[in-house]
Formats: C-alpha cells, sequence, structure tokens
C-alpha cells in the first residue's frame, strides 16, 4: 500500500528565508508524487508534480521538490519565503493504477514579518 | 484552463434536512470526479469516486444512502448530503480529472456545510 508521512505538522519562517517542508513516501512500486497547497478556507493548487522524469521538479511561485528513492523522500524547497507563501501543504502520492490520490496530513507554514 | 467549480460555497442548514453541492469543470471535460471531505486542521479524506455514466464507488466507512452522488455528464457532478445532521458539518471538496486513471486532479474552492 502507498503512503506518505509529513514529518512536521508546523513550520514557522520569517520572510526571506528558506523553506523545507519534508514529506517521506511509501510505495512498492516508482510513485507519482504531487505537493498541493491550501490557503484558508479554499481548495487545493497543485504546485508540483513527479512522475518519474527528472528528478528535481520545478513548481509553480518559486518552489521546488527533489524525489529521492534511496531515502523515499520528496521534500518541497524555497529559496526565500514570501508573506502569501502561509498556508496548508499536502505532501500527496498516488495510488497503484492512477486516479486515486492519498494525503499526508499536512504542513502548516507560518511566515513571520 | 482546468478549472473546477462548486456551489454553494457555503450552506448552512437545519439539522434533517438535505443538501445539494455541485461541482462542474467549466473548461474541460471530467470523466472522472472525486469527492472529498476535511476536518478542521485535518487532511483530505476520499470519499467516493464517481465516473460519468456509472455508479460512484463509495470508500470504505462512507454511506451511500447518506452521500448520494450523481455524475451525469462529463462536466457536472452532485453530492447529496440526506437528513443531515450536525456530525455531517465539514468542508467538502470535489476534484475532477481528464481521464480515467489519470493521476492530476483539478480541486474545487470547497464547500463549507453547518448543519444545525
Amino acid at each position: 500500500a502507498q503512503s506518505v508521512t509529513q514529518l512536521d505538522s508546523h513550520v514557522s519562517v520569517s520572510e526571506g528565508t528558506p523553506v523545507l517542508l519534508r514529506c517521506n513516501y511509501s510505495s512498492s512500486y516508482s510513485p507519482s508524487l504531487f505537493w498541493y497547497v491550501q490557503h484558508p478556507n479554499k481548495g487545493l493548487q497543485l504546485l508540483l508534480k513527479y512522475t518519474s522524469a527528472a528528478t528535481l521538479v520545478k513548481g509553480i511561485n518559486g518552489f521546488e521538490a527533489e524525489f529521492k528513492k534511496s531515502e523515499t523522500s520528496f521534500h518541497l524547497t524555497k529559496p526565500s519565503a514570501h508573506m502569501s507563501d502561509a498556508a496548508e501543504y499536502f505532501c500527496v502520492v498516488s495510488s497503484w493504477g492512477g486516479g486515486k490520490l492519498i494525503f499526508g496530513q499536512g504542513t502548516e507554514l507560518s511566515v513571520k514579518p | 484552463g482546468a478549472v473546477v467549480s462548486q456551489h454553494p460555497s457555503r450552506v448552512i442548514c437545519k439539522s434533517g434536512t438535505s443538501v445539494k453541492i455541485e461541482c462542474r469543470s467549466l473548461d474541460f471535460q471530467a470523466t472522472t470526479m472525486f469527492w472529498y471531505r476535511q476536518f478542521p486542521k485535518q487532511s483530505l479524506m476520499l470519499m467516493a469516486t464517481s465516473n460519468e455514466g456509472s455508479k460512484a464507488t463509495y470508500e470504505q466507512g462512507v454511506e451511500k444512502d447518506k452521500f448520494l452522488i450523481n455524475h451525469a455528464s462529463l462536466t457536472l457532478s452532485t453530492l447529496t448530503v440526506t437528513s443531515a445532521h450536525p456530525e455531517d458539518s465539514s468542508f467538502y471538496i470535489c476534484s475532477a480529472s481528464r481521464d480515467r486513471g489519470q493521476e492530476t486532479q483539478y480541486f474545487g474552492p470547497g464547500t463549507r456545510l453547518l448543519v444545525l
């Protein structure tokens, strides 16, 4: 079975400093992995997607994530945080055969001025 | 492209009444739509998967008679919460994908349901 674990429930950074949101996955096959962002009382927006092409995936708003098979990790990073980045972030893995998405528990990112 | 809308965005109803939530793909045809439920400060839990023209597939523990799903066209799916109770209060989010088994899902903005 596939699963994802987001290692931090809450991360707080200062504006202009780097962001690191950690995610580990478990899968018996080569998975597709996603990061989604959710602003308060809003739906989810796709930040980026990994599908066994390049291991370093660039997404929107300056975010990127690196797929590391040896570490079963898919951490999300951004060089410089902006106030508008404050939101809930979900690491997601697709089920075998695609279609169903399995969500991590979420990481709340706070950005201090 | 790939915009999904939900209506209403917020609804308050009395216990025992039924509430219908619509999910529409505005600029693409959605072969498959998904319904999720999200409690405060928690992750999304998949409730059911619906394919156009066929019956929805419900996840374990989700009452199909309580949460009626109709995917009547390639751009519209509806979720009806029947005989709603306060414990049904939640944030309901739909998503849509272009093809069966297609991994990328496009999410709607969600519907906040409050049952009094």
